[in-house]
């Protein structure tokens, strides 16, 4: 069955780094786009961007352009978000989701458990 | 980026009653080439991960109850719960997924709560 497994949470201060780790498991992790999604506690839930694990092509929400890598581990068919600088409204959970592209996007049928970071000083 | 606009933002409603949430979108998400409406709703409990309920504005994903119902094309759409279940207390967002080169952006949601 298909699975994405997430990494543990994390505490970090403002101004560091944080990589958040989506291990999928159950299907051609080449055929299908990874989409990451944060929500921050009692909010909405905010698109951040793509990672298509074939080729490494990216697209990232304006919002986090410059500060946010999406890349990919396709030997253990591992996703990954990283965001630098870090600030307290970064503080959320973060989700990767598997999404079909064929022509057009499909909805996400298979989420990650979620993440949560916190940044704190 | 196309905006999702939803509401209302809570709701209450007793149990056995019918709940109804709206979602507008800033531009058409009717594909003219497959007349498909690329609109989905998500269920999402605390603690977990979004779970889809309905994909292309209307159809049912395989185990939903099918007192979940779809409706609406084009700008306007609407998620409703036909008759309320204590199972059913949760946060609805809509997304769209017609947006190919920017955001597949949500809307706000709607906190669905028994009154």
């Amino acid at each position: 069955q298909v699975r994405l497994v997430q990494s543990g949470a994390e505490v970090k201060q403002p101004g560091a780094s944080v990589r958040v780790s989506c291990k999928t498991s159950g299907y051609t992790f080449t055929s299908y786009y990874i989409h990451w999604v944060r929500q921050a506690p009692g909010q909405g839930l905010e698109w951040m961007g793509w990672i298509h694990p074939n080729s490494g092509g990216t697209k990232y929400a304006q919002k986090f352009q410059g500060r946010v890598t999406m890349t990919r581990d396709t030997s253990i068919t591992t996703a990954y978000l990283d965001l630098t600088r870090l600030r307290s409204d970064d503080t959320a959970f973060y989700f990767c989701a598997r999404v079909e592209y064929n022509g057009g996007w499909f909805p996400s049928h298979y989420w990650g458990q979620g993440t949560l970071v916190t940044v704190s000083s | 980026d196309i905006v999702m606009t939803q509401s209302p933002g809570s709701l209450a409603v007793s149990l056995g009653e019918r709940a109804t949430i709206n979602c507008k979108s800033s531009q058409s998400l009717l594909y003219s080439h497959n007349r498909k409406n690329y609109l989905a709703w998500y269920q999402q409990k605390p603690g977990q991960p979004p779970k889809l309920l309905i994909s292309w504005a209307s159809y049912r994903e395989s185990g939903v109850p099918d007192r979940f119902s779809g409706s609406g094309s084009g700008t306007d759409f609407t998620l409703t719960i036909g008759s309320l279940q204590p199972e059913d207390v949760a946060v609805y967002y809509c997304q769209q997924y017609f947006d190919t080169l920017g955001a597949l952006t949500f809307g706000g949601g709607t906190k669905v709560e028994i009154k």
